[in-house]
């Protein structure tokens, strides 16, 4: 079992640009969210799946997009990359929608917007 | 809107010594709480959770929480600092809408020192 499976590790964009940050897990599991972590924050939810095809935003959605066509994949688009969104963002699952369910953790992408 | 604070950003004990970090909880609801660690360049780790079937909580690695609903607090604690707690701890609530959405607080880096 792998789990959850971020790629890339690190990467680093121009203003403007525009990239997907994949997420898989080999789990089954039903609920998949993405997080971004910045220093003094905490972590911020952006957007969550709780199934194949369906798709809410979290606190901080703007700029990002996401899609769930299948069960095990769920990426996140940044559509015209800022500064701003420069910081560390996590991926994580849960095997169910019901709000006691652990969630799961990739190791994260480190982003850095020049 | 379900909420947590945690006091402290940086806390400092000797190994053996007692860990004490503090998060209280704003909630309209009943709240289930969590107890998340992060090692570095890694993901978050699940090391207990509250559900309501008992205040005193214990997880993994020695550590336990008491949630205490007078206080609105949800403490970890540990008897012993071993060297290798040394890592960043968040503590997070759930929203009860659904979606299994948590709230992170701003963490807590723990340095365990000889």
């Amino acid at each position: 079992n792998a789990g959850v499976t971020q790629t890339p590790k690190f990467q680093v964009l121009k203003t403007g640009q525009s990239m997907t940050l994949q997420c898989a897990q080999d789990m089954n599991h039903e609920y998949m969210s993405w997080y971004r972590q910045d220093p003094g924050m905490g972590l911020r939810l952006i957007h969550y799946s709780v199934g194949a095809g369906i798709t809410d935003q979290g606190e901080v959605p703007n700029g990002y997009n996401v899609s769930r066509s299948t069960t095990e994949d769920f990426p996140l688009r940044l559509l015209s990359a800022a500064p701003s969104q420069t910081s560390v963002y996590f991926c994580a699952s849960s095997y169910s929608t019901e709000y006691n369910s652990p969630l799961h953790f990739g190791n994260g992408t480190r982003l850095t917007v020049t | 809107a379900q909420s947590v604070t945690q006091l402290g950003s940086h806390v400092s004990v000797s190994e053996g010594a007692l860990v004490l970090l503090r998060c209280n909880y704003s909630s309209s609801v009943p709240p289930y709480l969590f107890w998340y660690v992060q090692y570095p360049n890694q993901g978050l780790q699940l090391l207990l959770k509250y559900t309501s079937a008992a205040t005193l909580v214990k997880g993994i690695n020695g550590f336990e929480a008491e949630f205490k609903k007078s206080e609105t607090s949800f403490h970890l604690t540990k008897p012993s600092a071993h060297m290798s707690d040394a890592a960043e701890y968040f503590c997070a609530v759930s929203d009860p809408g659904g979606g299994n959405k948590l709230t992170f607080g701003t963490g807590t880096q723990l340095k365990v020192e000889l």
